[in-house]
């Protein structure tokens, strides 16, 4: 079936550690984002990518990076835990520029660094 | 960049009744303005969506109209129903391959029995 998969779910990680985030879709799409969300919260974009080998900052500030190596897998990394990064990360994707401009949203990666 | 307010941040109306969200955007380039649907736990679903061409868009009991002079959009639900319940996001995007989308603070909607 045709959706956005986020890994892990829930994530409980000690300070200093080095975590990845997964992001994998299955529809096709070449756009993809990273948002942070506190739980009913504004949603803050962190980065975006347009299609393999294109990575953007996004409008709020990150110690995270991004990679997008393939067209469905974009994985976020945050290279040393801080109890400020513990938030929900949620993955988006959207379809080729044209007449659709909806974002379909992964379930999300609720993180909590101790 | 995009800026986008949201009121109000929360809003309690009896089933049945109306409920009215109001959006305003700062850049006069946006042209894409999308409503998503967040229930408690739930990933943001998109509901209605509307242009820059178009002043009102209808689904069923849902409605987005535009105002682009003003830089305001407004969403309306008629006939609210529990299942309304949820966190409600306005967003804006310039479009024309440039899909990034500027979201507004969200409306808790709760709709009592």
């Amino acid at each position: 079936e045709a959706d956005i998969y986020q890994t892990p779910r829930y994530l409980v990680i000690g300070t200093g550690k080095k975590i990845t985030l997964e992001c994998s879709q299955t529809m096709g799409h070449d756009k993809m984002y990273w948002y942070q969300q506190d739980p009913g919260m504004e949603l803050h974009l962190i980065h975006y990518s347009y299609g393999v080998n294109s990575t953007e900052k996004g409008d709020l500030s990150s110690e995270s990076t991004v990679s997008r190596i393939r067209t469905e897998h974009f994985p976020l990394t945050l290279e040393s835990a801080r109890p400020s990064h513990t938030s929900q990360y949620l993955c988006a994707s959207s379809p080729p520029t044209g007449a659709v401009y909806e974002q379909y949203f992964g379930p999300g990666t609720r993180l909590t660094v101790t | 960049g995009e800026n986008v307010e949201q009121h109000p941040s929360t809003l309690s109306v009896q089933e049945g009744d109306s409920a009215v969200i109001k959006c305003t955007y700062s850049d006069s380039a946006s042209n894409y303005f999308p409503w998503y649907k967040q229930e408690l736990g739930k990933r943001p679903q998109l509901i209605i969506d509307i242009r820059s061409n178009v002043g009102e868009k209808k689904d069923q009991r849902i409605a987005v109209t535009l105002n682009k002079t003003a830089k305001h959009f407004s969403l309306h639900i008629t006939e609210t129903q529990p299942e309304d319940s949820a966190v409600y996001f306005c967003a804006a995007s310039t479009g024309f391959g440039n899909e990034k989308l500027t979201f507004g603070t969200g409306t808790r909607l709760t709709i009592i029995p």
